[in-house]
């Protein structure tokens, strides 16, 4: 069963602050992804990183930053966290030429 | 811009009935259309997908349709029941950088199915 996990169910930050949140896969993917997820909006894609070190913005990168030193592990980072940046928070992993995407439990984020 | 346009945002059903969502797109370089199935506090998982060149897939209760001419694609639960309330996603599939594909998702569909 492959596994994606997320470091952090439930976060509160502080505006301004730096935020990390960590991703980790178990199937040796080659591919990570970060979404947000909204009412009504759907999932977003933020960063994609298709090898260690390689990284490629989606749709709304604005804001966000990420990290991809190990296969297995993928960071978003918040450089100065804004309230506007309140949100679900969805990584997901795919392996090769796999259509399929598979999604950790989320982050609920919330910047007071 | 929102590339995959996806309706209703939510749908209730009698147990029993008959489910339909549905979904548009606009991009022809969409090659793979899935639709993914969250519950809450899970993140989405992969229910069924379609290429472009079937018409239908069926698997189980669930079915898609697919009109590539009117580039438009729907999901089907036929028998709906309670344990299907969930949010679903209908999204579209590109190519991307080295071996990454990427989704569109639409704007997903809440689905409760009354007892």
């Amino acid at each position: 069963d492959v596994k994606v996990t997320q470091s952090s169910r439930y976060l509160v930050k502080r505006t301004g602050e730096k935020v990390f949140l960590e991703c980790v896969q178990d199937m040796d993917h080659e591919n990570m992804f970060w979404y947000r997820q909204d009412p009504g909006l759907g999932l977003r894609l933020i960063y994609f990183s298709y090898d260690v070190k390689m990284k490629e913005k989606g749709d709304i990168p604005e804001g966000y930053s990420v990290s991809r030193e190990k296969k297995e592990r993928f960071s978003l980072i918040l450089e100065s966290a804004s309230t506007n940046q309140t949100s679900m928070y969805l990584c997901a992993s795919s392996g090769g030429q796999g259509h399929e995407q598979y999604f950790g439990p989320g982050t609920r984020l919330t910047v007071t | 811009q929102q590339q995959v346009k996806q309706s209703p945002q939510s749908l209730i059903v009698q147990k029993g009935g008959i489910s339909i969502i549905n979904c548009a797109y606009e991009n022809t370089a969409f090659d793979y259309f899935p639709w993914y199935q969250q519950f809450p506090g899970k993140g989405p998982a992969l229910l069924i997908a379609i290429r472009p060149d079937v018409s239908e897939k069926k698997e189980g209760r669930f079915t898609i349709s697919f009109n590539k001419s009117a580039k438009q694609f729907s999901l089907h639960i036929m028998d709906s029941q309670p344990g299907d309330s969930a949010t679903y996603f209908c999204a579209a599939s590109s190519r991307s950088s080295g071996s990454a594909r990427q989704l569109t998702f639409g704007s997903g569909t809440q689905l409760t199915v009354l007892p």
